[in-house]
């Protein structure tokens, strides 16, 4: 099992630039999130989706779009992406939702926008 | 404002040594309380969770208290490892499962 898998690792883009953040699990997980980790900061969540076909806000939505294509994968989008989106992004997936859980993590990819 | 907040923000240790990491929270109502450790370029590991009724989980070397009255946590580190030099993340939850908090972490150096 290759648990939480994302590509890239790495990317540059330039202000303005689009692009897809790919995550994948294959541990059968109902949920999946995305998170951003910024120096000095825990990290903090963009969207989740709890469960195949729904989406939700997190605490940092605004430049973003998430797309839960199937019970798999779950894709964050930059529409236009500005400097203040260079960060480190985490997908994560768990079970369930139902408190106490465990999230289990991707490797990250590493985003610098110029 | 629900927080979490770590210290020392980074530690320096000699191989063999103990040491303890500490999370102080504000988060209400609580429903458990999570340590992760983070490797350089690598995403969280969970090493321990603990709800409410819990004050105390071991896993290993590793060893995480919880205090819900005084809102602390501690996660004391047995005989230190090379290896366990890493990011020691602290995350709380509110009741109702997704509202997490997670804190900045502490930087442990463990040098031979």
């Amino acid at each position: 099992n290759a648990g939480v898998t994302q590509t890239p690792k790495f990317q540059v883009l330039k202000t303005g630039q689009s692009m897809t953040l790919q995550c994948a699990q294959d541990m059968n997980h109902n949920s999946m999130y995305w998170y951003r980790q910024d120096p000095g900061m825990g990290l903090r969540l963009i969207y989740y989706s709890a469960s195949e076909g729904t989406t939700d806000k997190g605490e940092v939505p605004n430049g973003y779009n998430v797309s839960r294509l199937n019970k798999r994968e779950f894709s964050l989008r930059l529409e236009s992406a500005a400097p203040s989106q260079t960060s480190v992004y985490f997908c994560a997936s768990s079970e369930i939702m139902v408190t106490p859980y465990e999230q289990f993590f991707g490797p990250g990819t590493r985003l610098t926008v110029l | 404002k629900n927080q979490v907040e770590q210290s020392p923000q980074s530690l320096i240790i000699l191989e063999g040594k103990n040491c303890t990491l500490q999370c102080n929270y504000t988060v209400s109502p609580f429903s458990n309380l999570r340590w992760y450790k983070q490797d350089t370029g690598r995403g969280p590991v969970s090493l321990t969770i603990m709800t409410f009724s819990e004050n105390t989980k071991s896993n290993g070397r590793y060893t995480a208290t919880l205090d819900a009255d005084t809102k602390q946590s501690s996660l004391h580190i047995t005989a230190s490892q090379l290896s366990d030099s890493a990011s020691y993340i602290c995350v709380v939850s509110h009741t109702g499962g997704f509202k997490t908090i997670f804190g900045a972490g502490t930087r442990l150096f463990v040098k031979a």
